[in-house]
């Protein structure tokens, strides 16, 4: 079977700094997505990690390391707006597919 | 670029009745979508894949006769939810990969999604 597992809640506060994990076992990697979900509206993506290491796309960041089937976003000065869903996905290799994790929402306060 | 739209966006609908969801790529082709499902405070849970010319292969748990999809041409899938029940009340997301733009890496474009409420 396919497991992503990632925290269901956390709390920041403006200004700060928060990292969400997310922990894989699946049948075949090819790569992990990271998308942002505000209620009621479709996922748009964040970052996207094939090999080892850090990512940096402004104030958004993401890690992977294969060999421990870990990612962790981190999202530095945090805006009220930031306040979403964060949903980690893997694409399973030869298939195109992507599976998503339990998501993690996130409130930020100010 | 890489649009995906949907339609419609919301529908209540009595139950035993068929709902038809259309999801288009707008500005690019598409040989495979992909269909979602996503309760309330939950994850996207992959449904299908719906290949164009071909039948959709639908995920373990998943009723094919219930959740009919076709994917007729490179730009339209859709999904017809059959004899619907409150426990189908959901939001229904679609994506389109855009094998054409020269991405490094598979990104799925998401439609705005669909909410269904069955009564």
């Amino acid at each position: 079977g396919q497991n992503i597992d990632q925290p269901t809640e956390m709390t920041a506060t403006e200004g700060a700094i928060v990292q969400i994990n997310c922990t894989y076992q699946t049948s075949g990697f090819n790569g992990l997505f990271w998308y942002q979900q505000h209620a009621g509206e479709a996922p748009t993506f964040l970052s996207y990690n094939v090999l080892d290491g850090l990512e940096e796309k402004g104030r958004f960041s993401s890690f992977l390391s294969r060999s421990k089937g870990y990612s962790y976003l981190l999202l530095k000065e945090l805006q009220m707006k930031d306040s979403a869903s964060y949903l980690c996905a893997v694409e399973i290799w030869d298939t195109d597919k992507l599976i998503f994790g339990t998501g993690t929402r996130l409130q930020v306060f100010p | 670029g890489a649009v995906v739209s949907q339609h419609p966006s919301r529908v209540i609908c009595k139950s035993g009745t068929s709902v038809k969801i259309e999801c288009r790529s707008l500005d690019f082709q598409a040989t495979t979508m992909f269909w979602y499902r996503q309760f309330p405070k939950q994850s996207l849970m992959l449904m299908a894949t719906s290949n164009e010319g071909s039948k959709a292969t639908y995920e373990q748990g998943v009723e094919k006769d219930k959740f009919l999809i076709n994917h007729a041409s490179l730009t339209l899938s859709t999904l017809t939810v059959t004899s619907a029940h409150p426990e189908d009340s959901s939001f229904y997301i679609c994506s389109a990969r855009d094998l054409a733009s020269g991405s490094l890496y598979n990104e799925q474009f998401f439609g705005p999604g669909t909410r269904l409420t069955v009564l």
